[in-house]
């Protein structure tokens, strides 16, 4: 089992565009959260998805959006990015009731010039 | 507001010394906390929870409400401690986690 996996690595992209980040959970794990981690900050809580419902917000603006599919993989998109979208974005995933224990994904690095 | 703070960004301390990282929190209800930790190269990953009361990898944790304080201390620090350390919080939902800013931990052979 290869943990929780994010897809890409790396992305440049320009003011304006949109993207979309994908991660895959861990093996047995239901329940995926997104978290944006500025340079010397902490990770912040953007959503929470579970039986592809968002099941919590954080304090993010609607441009930012997601989606859990039946296999429980989910997907990050950002509309009209802004220079200050620019983050390692963080998955994470836990097993069904064991909400604490989240295991965390390498992370996608983000770039908005 | 939920609002979890650490307020050392770097700490410092020699091999066999006593360690503790700060941590407080805000929140309305009652919390769960949680330590996490990321070591270099390697993704984050949860070290303890109050409600455990374990002992991992000789790290303890006390919940004090009145002082709104959650603590990590170790009594002899260790090279391999050496790592980035994040407090959180959730509600007993787990729907929402909020992280500190984290404190950098370095031993000093």
């Amino acid at each position: 089992d290869a943990g929780v996996t994010q897809s890409p690595t790396h992305l440049i992209k320009t003011r304006g565009q949109q993207v979309t980040l994908r991660c895959s959970p861990k093996s047995g794990h239901d329940t995926v959260s997104w978290y944006q981690q500025a340079l010397g900050q902490g990770p912040q809580f953007i959503f929470q998805y579970y039986e592809e419902e968002e099941r919590q917000r954080g304090n993010f603006p609607d441009r930012f959006s997601g989606h859990q599919f039946p296999n429980y993989s989910s997907e990050l998109n950002v509309n009209a990015l802004l220079l200050g979208d620019s983050a390692l974005y963080l998955c994470a995933s836990s097993f069904p009731g064991i909400f604490y224990e989240q295991y965390f994904g390498p992370g996608t690095r983000l770039t908005v010039t | 507001a939920q609002r979890v703070t650490q307020p050392e960004k770097l700490l410092s301390v020699f091999k066999g010394a006593p360690v503790e990282l700060k941590c407080n929190y805000s929140y309305s209800g009652s919390p769960e906390l949680f330590w996490y930790v990321q070591y270099s190269r390697q993704r984050l990953q949860l070290l303890l929870r109050h409600i455990s009361r374990e002992s991992i990898k000789g790290f303890t944790a006390d919940l004090n409400k009145g002082e709104t304080s959650f603590h990590l201390k170790k009594p002899f620090a260790q090279e391999e401690d050496s790592a980035m350390y994040y407090c959180a919080l959730s509600g007993h939902s787990g729907n929402q986690f909020y992280f500190g800013t984290g404190t950098s931990l370095t031993v000093i052979p």
